[in-house]
């Protein structure tokens, strides 16, 4: 039984506008989450992270909303640029010292 | 500059055979995991250390096995390769102090012919 849900496989969106990327879980034990992206070949690189006392965390382009009824967070990222086409991560974690429970991905496609 | 390293970034290799995936880091973090990660997949844990002479299983079966000898180093041993493990293998570590963030390698990219 997966924990941690990305539904959507991919996502185009315009250069310029807002990508909303999408994480739904079910273990309301987790305290800890956290957005990676990842090129090909290469490893998951850290976007932001936002613990369970919060319901917003932005960093630059980036802002993680947790909604915490629903079990839901998101990723917005505003302005899109080209450099920003990459597969996102979503993952979760009971605490700091326990491991990350991760989600299978959303492919970002950023149109020029 | 701190850093965490994986070799070889690519193997291609025939069934059978024993290979050794390296991973190290300069960060000094206790924590180290190794995971299995195939296109949209998540990224599966497959062994974990939280410090010298430290490993266990993850999640996910594998036949592979690691060791800790040393806190900077942690590879990773089939030692039979077959089809079946054909995927990324990602290496990672954290500190796991006050947020559970991981810093990943390159990964390597095994197929097995």
């Amino acid at each position: 039984d997966q924990q941690v849900k990305q539904n959507s496989p991919s996502l185009s969106v315009q250069e310029g506008r807002i990508s909303i990327l999408n994480c739904d879980y079910t273990n309301s034990m987790f305290d800890y989450f956290l957005w990676y992206k990842k090129y090909p070949a290469e490893g998951p690189t850290f976007l932001i992270s936002i613990s369970s006392i919060k319901d917003k965390n932005e960093d630059g382009r980036f802002t993680v909303f947790l909604n915490k009824s629903a079990k839901h967070l998101s990723l917005h990222i505003v302005p899109s640029q080209p450099g920003d086409s990459a597969v996102y991560f979503c993952a979760a974690s009971v605490d700091s010292n326990y491991q990350l429970i991760w989600g299978a991905g959303t492919k970002l496609i950023i149109k020029p | 500059e701190a850093d965490i390293y994986q070799t070889p970034r690519y193997l291609v290799i025939g069934t059978g055979k024993k290979i050794t995936l390296e991973c190290s880091q300069t960060m000094g973090h206790d924590k180290m995991y190794w995971y299995q990660q195939d296109p949209g997949m998540e990224l599966h844990l497959i062994h974990y250390s939280y410090g010298v002479n430290s490993t266990e299983k993850g999640d996910l079966s594998s036949e592979s096995t690691v060791s800790r000898i040393r806190t900077e180093h942690f590879p990773l041993t089939l030692e039979s390769a077959r089809p079946s493990h054909t995927s990324q293998y990602l290496c990672a570590s954290s500190e796991g102090v006050s947020v559970p963030r991981q810093f990943f390698g390159p990964g390597t990219r095994l197929t097995v012919l």
